[in-house]
């Protein structure tokens, strides 16, 4: 079982859709959790970071960690096209390594 | 904001030859900097971290002959990929992180594409 699961998708929605991911994972040691975007052919840049369980909101993007159920999500309000890009989630314990999801692929039509 | 540049972006080699991978933090000092290999669609996986002026701790079943790892100063860090073969083709990804903020302070430069033929 890999410590952090990501469905890879792909998921496609219409412009202006919320978009929900998710990941899920099983080390009860991680306190910090991250979303990344990256595009295609690019390296990752951070969106949200969150320590510990809550909610976070940044303009378009939310963020929520349930540490109780080891699930963290990534909300996308009023999706545009320039949204279309792998979204990644990361987990780490304060140490130096992160542990990445697989990435979910997101896809935004006009 | 801090910025990670890593080139060359992309690389075609031919099999049995050695190339090197550059990743520089240009605005803030990297006291650890990290590898990571990625296939398509799938995540990113840790090759090794570095610190600088010491040797890297690579990661279970990473080649430490065959990914060689200089953390050389605080603002360099380089990968080589030795004797390369086709399966050795894909994206690298190097990050740098400065000082120790929990889970935050991660750049990542933009990637190499390797292509091994």
């Amino acid at each position: 079982q890999k410590e952090v699961e990501q469905d890879p998708g792909p998921l496609s929605v219409p412009e202006g859709a919320i978009v929900s991911l998710n990941c899920t994972y099983s080390n009860s040691a991680f306190q910090y959790f991250m979303w990344y975007r990256q595009y295609s052919r690019k390296g990752p840049e951070l969106l949200m970071y969150t320590y510990s369980s809550g909610n976070k909101e940044d303009g378009r993007f939310t963020a929520q960690v349930d540490k109780s159920s080891k699930y963290i999500s990534l909300f996308i309000r009023d999706s545009q096209p320039s949204d279309s890009a792998t979204y990644l989630c990361a987990c780490t314990g304060g140490g130096n390594k992160l542990t990445f999801g697989t990435g979910t692929q997101l896809k935004v039509e006009l | 904001g801090a910025v990670v540049s890593q080139h060359p972006s992309r690389v075609i080699c031919k099999s049995g030859t050695s190339v090197k991978i550059e990743c520089r933090s240009l605005d803030f000092q990297a006291t650890t900097m990290f590898w990571y290999r990625q296939f398509p669609k799938q995540s990113l996986m840790l090759m090794a971290t570095s610190n600088e002026g010491s040797k890297a701790t690579y990661e279970q079943g990473v080649e430490k002959d065959k990914f060689l790892i200089n953390h050389a100063s605080l603002t360099l860090s380089t990968l080589t990929v030795t004797s390369a073969h086709p399966e050795d083709s894909s994206f690298y990804i190097c990050s740098a992180r400065e000082g120790d903020r929990g889970g935050y302070g991660y750049t990542f430069g933009s990637g190499t594409r390797l292509t091994v033929v």
